[in-house]
């Protein structure tokens, strides 16, 4: 069955650093996501991609966020100059269409920031 | 914006049915998921309803009422492995939006 993944399972960083999380979305599907839970909380928002470019961002993927695709398959997420308060499981997803389809998960990384 | 309101936790045996709700404000609606998260792991896609009524999936139900902006997933004959964390999510022309989820207890 295919399936989202991503890469690293865990990162830790030290505050101050650049991070890149990669994502392989699943192939057919259109639409990409990034989201992030911070330890007990809720799902939130970062951004989704469509067509080689943004299509929405939350308030919270600021200039500090970045997104890629830099080929045919993978999908990345940047966090500059990192925070403690980035300290949270990112989670990549992705859908075949916009709307109403459902969107797949990947098991998300872990980044802790010390 | 979105926002959604859903019960932080509810509690039940094995063997029981439960009902977690969900109310929602969009300014645009095409429809209620459900995403079940077990700890540690990813969402998982239980259910969706875009028009108003019932969806039964084996032991989970999910129902919709766009006039009312509410919906609720109906867990049936209860297992321990359902607990979990249950996520209500709109999706409007962009994405899905979650709520702050419920955490099922179940007991033995």
């Amino acid at each position: 069955e295919p399936e989202v993944t991503q890469t690293p399972s865990h990162q830790v960083t030290q505050m101050g650093q650049e991070v890149i999380l990669r994502c392989v979305p699943i192939s057919n599907h259109l639409y990409f996501y990034w989201y992030r839970q911070i330890l007990g909380q809720k799902v939130e928002f970062l951004v989704s991609f469509y067509n080689n470019e943004i299509s929405e961002k939350s308030e919270i993927f600021d200039d500090q966020f970045s997104v890629e695709r830099p080929d045919g398959s993978n999908f990345t997420l940047k966090i500059r100059s990192t925070k403690l308060e980035d300290s949270a499981m990112y989670f990549c997803a992705s859908s075949e269409g916009q709307g109403n389809t459902e969107a797949f998960f990947g098991q998300g990384t872990r980044l802790t920031v010390v | 914006g979105q926002s959604l309101e859903q019960p932080s936790e509810v509690t039940a045996v094995e063997g029981a049915i439960v009902q977690i709700n969900c109310t929602y404000q969009t300014s645009g609606f095409y429809g209620l998921s459900w995403y079940q998260q077990h700890d540690g792991g990813a969402p998982t896609f239980l259910s969706y309803n875009a028009l108003d009524g019932l969806e039964e999936t084996g032991r989970f139900s999910s129902f919709l009422s766009r006039s009312d902006s509410y919906g609720y997933l109906l867990l049936q004959e209860l297992q321990m492995k359902d607990s979990a964390s249950y996520f209500c999510a709109v999706r409007d022309e962009g994405v899905p939006t979650f709520g702050r989820g419920t955490s099922l207890i179940v007991h033995p």
